[in-house]
């Protein structure tokens, strides 16, 4: 266990729903990062926070994702109308900024999503 | 060409022996390595990193790292059947506020007792 905890773990809806997750970091990181990983490839970069700041956003993130971090602490990913092609395991990371060189990120445990 | 190239395997090492994972990047202003085990089902989990030319040592894991040659590999001495899982390499520009990480889709590696 990272310290970084992803809720709900499995979530399955109807395409055309929407969905939240949650991701609460570890609590003294101020950095937030949300990845998409599917079937037999790497994480792909989502997003990422530098405390309450959302820096950065991929090409991957459409117009239907959108996240969020109030408060500089968890932070909430949601997809409007879902479509079988977002169905991935949502991973979340958090890291502390220090030495940029040593910096590490730590995963949650990851929300499946299946969209039927 | 892809950011992050590793070989998908899978790799298969009888245990006891030396499994060897190599990954090769192409951005040059890549500066910081990790390596991440990741069982099935699961999500990764940080083995370590390394930044600097050379060899860097952690029990039984040693990272390689040669930036001239974009390349960057994982030892793992005296394999054990628990170490069978997927081993992502990501590779991370630092600076800036680029800070995220780009991966390879990783090794599946096997360790048969």
């Amino acid at each position: 266990d990272t310290g970084v905890s992803q809720d709900p773990r499995h979530k399955i809806t109807k395409r055309g729903q929407n969905v939240t997750f949650r991701c609460d970091p570890i609590s003294e990181h101020n950095r937030l990062y949300w990845y998409r990983q599917t079937l037999g490839q790497g994480p792909e970069f989502l997003t990422y926070f530098q405390n309450e700041a959302q820096l950065e956003k991929s090409r991957l993130l459409s117009d239907r994702f959108s996240a969020e971090r109030p408060k500089g602490s968890f932070s909430t990913l949601e997809i409007q109308r879902t479509e079988q092609g977002d169905s991935a395991m949502y991973l979340c990371a958090s890291s502390l900024a220090i030495l940029a060189l040593q910096e590490t990120q730590y995963f949650g445990p990851g929300t499946r999503l299946l969209v039927l | 060409q892809k950011e992050v190239e590793q070989n998908s395997g899978p790799l298969s090492v009888p245990e006891g022996a030396i499994a060897s994972l190599n990954c090769t990047y192409s951005d040059r202003g890549s500066q910081s390595f990790f390596w991440y085990r990741q069982y099935s089902g699961k999500s990764p989990e940080l083995i370590m990193f390394i930044y600097s030319n050379g060899d860097k040592e952690d029990g039984r894991f040693t990272a390689q790292l040669n930036k001239a040659s974009q390349y960057v590999s994982l030892l793992i001495r005296d394999s054990q059947p628990s170490d069978s899982a997927t081993y992502l390499c990501a590779v991370n520009k630092s600076g800036g506020s680029n800070y995220k990480l780009t991966f390879g889709k990783g090794t599946l590696l096997t360790v048969n007792p």
